[in-house]
């Protein structure tokens, strides 16, 4: 199956920094979301994002298809932004399999 | 609109008990995906089901474990008989059609289990 890799696995910021988080998919795709994973275990969809750039308040996405990456920008954190975030694909020709990767654990402090 | 809804939020069950998972999906919803999470093994797809059909149980992983979607707005998960090893957090999701099509993925607040 496909393979899906995120980097820092681990993250700790200061409230106020910026970041970007990686996500590594080993064949082509037509699905490409990101999720954050609240403290308390909830997942909230942030982008459909299988190609090109997105931007929904402080959070922007970009993906690039033929490079088979996509990635997750945080600006100005804020402690809200704590918890996990997570990568998902779906491999051309695998209609719903969304396959997720291992994740970035954010921990933004004051 | 409500989201997906899952029940219970938390179970607690000895070995060897049967456990049953249930999920409404968001309505309108024609695809449902069953996905379990633990620290070993992230978010696995366990089943998903399209317009009610099974499409794909490849990530069910023994056969104790069984879906079932009699209708567009009810799922259930069962495991009989469940064992420590299944204790997890199972999440419920639902999309408008397959995800492959482009389509977002909406999670319920998942089931907790603990089997002792």
């Amino acid at each position: 199956g496909i393979q899906v890799e995120q980097s820092p696995p681990d993250l700790i910021l200061q409230e106020g920094a910026n970041s970007t988080l990686r996500c590594n998919f080993s064949d082509s795709v037509n699905n490409l979301q990101w999720f954050h994973q609240n403290p308390w275990g909830q997942l909230i969809n942030l982008f459909y994002i299988p190609s090109g750039t997105k931007q929904n308040g402080r959070l922007s996405a970009t993906t690039v298809a033929t490079e088979r990456y996509s990635l997750l920008y945080i600006s100005s954190s804020q402690t809200t932004d704590s918890g996990v975030y997570f990568c998902a694909v779906t491999r051309t020709g695998t209609a719903s399999k969304l396959t997720f990767g291992t994740g970035t654990r954010l921990q933004v402090t004051l | 609109d409500a989201g997906v809804i899952q029940s219970p939020r938390h179970e607690v069950t000895e070995m060897g008990q049967e456990v049953t998972l249930r999920c409404k999906p968001i309505s309108g919803h024609n695809s449902l995906f069953w996905y379990r999470q633990t620290m070993m093994r992230g978010l696995e797809l366990l089943i998903y089901f399209n317009n009610n059909v099974p499409i794909d149980d490849s990530g069910m992983p023994e056969d104790r474990f069984s879906a079932k979607m009699p209708n567009a707005s009810f799922s259930t998960l069962k495991i009989q008989p469940s064992e420590p090893r299944d204790s997890a957090v199972y999440f419920c999701a639902s999309s408008p059609r397959e995800t492959g099509g482009g389509n977002t993925i909406y999670f319920g607040e998942g089931s907790w289990l603990t089997v002792v």
